[in-house]
């Protein structure tokens, strides 16, 4: 069964001041690893998808990096508009035409002036 | 462009009743996936549609839970009995084919009284 953890649960940042969110999985046969953004009462927004261990992806402050255990989101230089919750998700191998994504519980990050 | 729509935005229902959730997914998009998201929780799989079948239907937690995908295009998750266990908040997501990135709409809040 595929399983992802992600830490820590909750990040409060000084703004500017980066950090790393971290998401380790196990999954059988690696599809794909997507990271979404979630703000309070929406949905999840699609930031990056990371296909094989060593690649890299960046979108303004953001930049996720994929090894064979596990991703991290990097945030370079926060501001309080990057507040929201990190979630991680893996796409392991076809079972049956199934398609599904497995989540983490998220990664709760709060930015400060 | 528009994005993925969901109707109603909340519903509150009493334990027992029947419920039906709309998804409109985006245009063009001809997989079609419904999740559900607890408090605190990252979204859990329940049903994926490749055209206007279920290709998977392996998250339904029970068989008071149903799903339809007609014309292959809107879905409608319906739920029989409801209990107040199923409380939550329904996701549905589309993408161009299985395997991309899957686009999230807002959601229904549903609530069981």
């Amino acid at each position: 069964e595929d399983q992802v953890t992600q830490s820590p649960e909750a990040l409060r940042l000084q703004e500017g001041e980066s950090s790393s969110l971290n998401c380790s999985y196990t999954v059988s046969g690696l599809r794909g690893l997507f990271w979404y953004r979630q703000d309070p009462g929406k949905g999840p927004e699609f930031l990056f998808t990371l296909y094989s261990a060593g690649e890299e992806k960046e979108k303004e402050r953001l930049k996720a990096t994929l090894t064979k255990k596990e991703s991290f989101l990097h945030i370079t230089a926060p501001k309080p508009e990057d507040s929201a919750t990190y979630l991680c998700a893996v796409q392991g191998e076809l079972r049956g035409g199934g398609n599904k994504l497995t989540f983490g519980t998220g990664t709760q990050l709060k930015v400060e002036l | 462009g528009a994005g993925v729509s969901q109707t109603p935005s909340n519903k509150v229902t009493e334990k027992g009743k029947y419920v039906e959730l709309r998804c409109d997914p985006i245009s063009g998009h001809t997989a079609l996936y419904w999740y559900r998201q607890s408090l605190g929780q990252g979204p859990e799989f329940l049903i994926y549609f490749q055209g206007t079948g279920a290709a998977d239907d392996s998250g339904l937690p029970n068989d008071r839970f149903f799903a339809v995908r007609p014309e292959g295009s809107v879905s409608t998750l319906k739920i029989q009995r409801t209990e107040r266990g199923d409380s939550a908040v329904y996701l549905c997501a589309s993408s161009l084919t299985r395997g991309n990135e899957q686009f999230f709409g807002p959601g229904t809040r549903l609530t069981v009284l």
